[in-house]
């Protein structure tokens, strides 16, 4: 268990509002990761952090903004929702040996 | 890019019975994660391989490195329900810090 929490677990939110889900380590660890897993697509990385204030894109980062103000928490901004937005988010962060832990998942639909 | 294939890609056996899952590589394997996910839930890190020849093994889980086939395989001995779910292999990919994944296998266990 690398303490690492996800907020909300699910939500249901209609197309055009923003949402901003939150990851929250307890670890002090540098890189953060958010992805998405979609059937028939697997895991796809949005955007990870290496440090406070320092952000990259991943593959499918349109649609979606990140903020990392704190080592622990890392913010993955939805500016206006949209259905194909809809999916499973999860959070991971990078440890010892690299290994990457993920957290429990944020359950997002957009109607 | 790097790409993992894994096979198969679902599988189906009787409690008490042996099997083996493999992740093939398209380019040289330095090091390889593996990981379990059930449904609806986070992925769950369960062995690191580091080096060629490498084999680890946790509880009934064995995972092994083959770098000159560029392939990495888990065997779970005495199957049971709790083993069931979906495996995954990872690596990180090229210069990026992305974790690129195999297609996945769905392991489902009969009692």
């Amino acid at each position: 268990d690398a303490g690492i929490t996800q907020s909300p677990r699910h939500k249901v939110t209609e197309t055009g509002t923003p949402v901003t889900l939150r990851c929250h380590q307890t670890e002090n660890h540098r890189y953060m990761y958010w992805y998405r897993q979609d059937p028939g697509h697997g895991l796809r990385l949005i955007h990870y952090s290496y440090g406070v204030k320092d952000t990259d894109k991943g593959e499918v980062s349109d649609g979606y903004s990140v903020s990392r103000s704190k080592t622990e928490d890392f913010l993955l901004t939805l500016e206006s929702a949209t259905s194909s937005q809809t999916s499973v988010y999860f959070c991971a962060i990078r440890g010892s040996t690299d290994t990457q832990y993920f957290g429990p998942g944020t359950r997002l639909t957009v109607l | 890019s790097q790409e993992l294939e894994q096979s198969p890609q679902s599988l189906i056996v009787q409690e008490g019975k042996n099997l083996t899952i493999n992740c093939t590589s398209s380019k040289t394997l330095y090091g390889l994660y593996w990981y379990k996910q059930k449904y609806g839930e986070g992925l769950i890190f369960l062995m690191m391989l580091q080096k060629g020849g490498e084999e680890k093994s946790h509880e009934k889980i064995t995972a092994k490195l083959d770098e000159k086939k560029q392939q990495s395989s888990l065997h779970i001995t005495a199957s049971q329900p709790s083993h069931a779910g979906i495996y995954l292999c990872g690596v990180y990919g090229g210069a990026t810090n992305k974790l690129i994944f195999g297609t996945g296998t769905l392991l489902a266990v009969q009692p």
